[in-house]
């Protein structure tokens, strides 16, 4: 069963605080990974891809990878109250056809 | 705007009634996707299309049945609906990036929220 795990939260973090975002999944094979974010009654929105292990960074956000833990991250600095949705991580799993597995999100609150 | 869109955006329905979803993209992407979020908000792959072609077919009822005209439109129709079906479905489209089909960038639609009465 290909399986990506995503703490359900919520997360609650103070405005200016980092806030840090944790995924893992069960493919050792997957290739691509994907961090969305989901405003309540929104459609997901793509904000951070990572392909090689380490970091990378846009903006704020900053993506994490860990290939041989099977991990990835997402910090998001300076938080701020327009960050508060829910995240979620999706991997594109090995096998082919692009077939993406999401993880149920976790939900993130970033208060004044 | 370049987009992803879907129509109708609501849709409320007796059980029993038969139903159509249509999408369309502007983005010149090749493959476009279904996608199923219930009310637990977890999403999940039901299709996927590639050049008009079906690419993935999930442990979907057999009540539903996707088609692509063409590789900028795909239409989900629902047979015989159901109280279970009741969720927001989610149209998606993507391309390869720097030609690596595994670097699968998808970009969703605004959803259409199925309510089954």
């Amino acid at each position: 069963q290909k399986e990506v795990e995503q703490n359900s939260g919520p997360l609650s973090v103070p405005e200016g605080a980092i806030a840090s975002l944790n995924c893992t999944y069960s493919d050792r094979g997957s290739q691509s990974f994907f961090w969305y974010r989901q405003y309540s009654g929104k459609s997901p929105e793509l904000i951070m891809s990572i392909y090689s292990n380490g970091d990378k960074e846009d903006g704020r956000f900053t993506a994490q990878l860990n290939k041989a833990s099977q991990y990835v991250s997402l910090l998001i600095r300076d938080s701020q109250p327009s960050d508060s949705a829910t995240y979620l991580c999706a991997v594109n799993f090995s096998g082919g056809y692009n077939k993406l597995i999401f993880g149920a999100g976790t939900r993130l609150a970033v208060h004044p | 705007d370049t987009a992803v869109s879907q129509t109708p955006k609501y849709l409320v329905t007796q059980m029993g009634n038969d139903k159509s979803i249509k999408c369309e993209q502007n983005l010149g992407h090749d493959t476009m996707y279904w996608y199923k979020q219930d009310s637990k908000k977890f999403l999940k792959i039901m299709f996927s299309y590639n050049n008009k072609e079906l690419i993935i077919n999930e442990t979907v009822p057999n009540r539903f049945s996707p088609k692509s005209p063409d590789k900028a439109h795909l239409n989900l129709h629902i047979n015989s609906l159901e109280l279970g079906d009741s969720a927001v479905y989610f149209c998606a489209s993507s391309h390869p990036r720097a030609g690596r089909s595994s670097y699968n960038e998808q970009f969703f639609g605004p959803g259409t929220r199925l309510t089954v009465l």
